[in-house]
């Protein structure tokens, strides 16, 4: 069936430096991915969606690419910041939007 | 513009006590309804989703129930909490089937603790 995977639970930076959450997913259709973002007690985002294979997309400084060779959509980001800490799932839509499990950004002073 | 509003806002209820949590969407006629349930720090797992008055379909078993008594009203309940219950309940809305657009609105979010 299909599914989203989400190999970091996990990732704790210095602010400023780039960071990459990876994504992967597997589905029989044509996909259509999506980043969310949820900060700590709030309701999640859309922040990034895509369905166009090889096309960066962009948003609030965070980018991704859609590369369905590999099966992926890794999100982004050349210099975070410590407003960027939160949740971020990834999501692939099928007759439900199936969410990863969500990688914890934690970025540091 | 659309708002969601979802309540309450946080509840602390004993195992085997009933549970309603409430959703209302204003701005839109006729949106596709969805309730998940995180726990926390966790994915979001799709429970119900509901695309016109007075049909639910339930996603996942897990001793909750779902209506839509209205267009813009969205209902979560059970007659028996169990402390696996525990956990953030979303209400989302979209103005397209969710899978295909991913365009989901969140509401607040209502925090369930069962002790």
């Amino acid at each position: 069936g299909d599914s989203v995977t989400q190999t970091e639970g996990l990732v704790t930076l210095t602010k400023g430096l780039p960071v990459m959450l990876n994504c992967t997913y597997q589905t029989t259709y044509s996909p259509f991915l999506f980043w969310y973002v949820q900060h700590l007690n709030e309701a999640p985002k859309l922040l990034l969606k895509s369905s166009t294979d090889n096309k960066r997309t962009e948003h609030q400084g965070f980018y991704a690419t859609l590369h369905k060779s590999s099966s992926s959509f890794h999100l982004q980001k050349s210099s975070v910041q410590l407003s960027d800490s939160a949740l971020y799932f990834c999501a692939l839509g099928s007759w439900q939007l199936i969410f990863g499990s969500g990688t914890q950004l934690t970025v540091m002073p | 513009a659309q708002t969601i509003h979802q309540w309450p806002v946080a509840e602390i209820k004993a195992v085997g006590s009933p549970l309603s949590l409430g959703c209302t969407i204003k701005g839109k006629s006729s949106p596709n309804l969805y309730w998940y349930w995180q726990a926390t720090g966790g994915t979001l797992q799709q429970l119900f989703y509901s695309i016109t008055v007075g049909q639910v379909e339930s996603v996942v078993q897990l001793n909750l129930s779902a209506s839509r008594p209205k267009d813009d009203q969205f209902i979560l309940s059970t007659e028996k909490l169990l402390l696996s219950h525990s956990g953030f309940y979303l209400c989302a809305w979209s103005p397209d089937w969710g899978g295909n657009t991913g365009q989901l609105y969140f509401g607040e979010g209502s925090k369930l603790t069962v002790l």
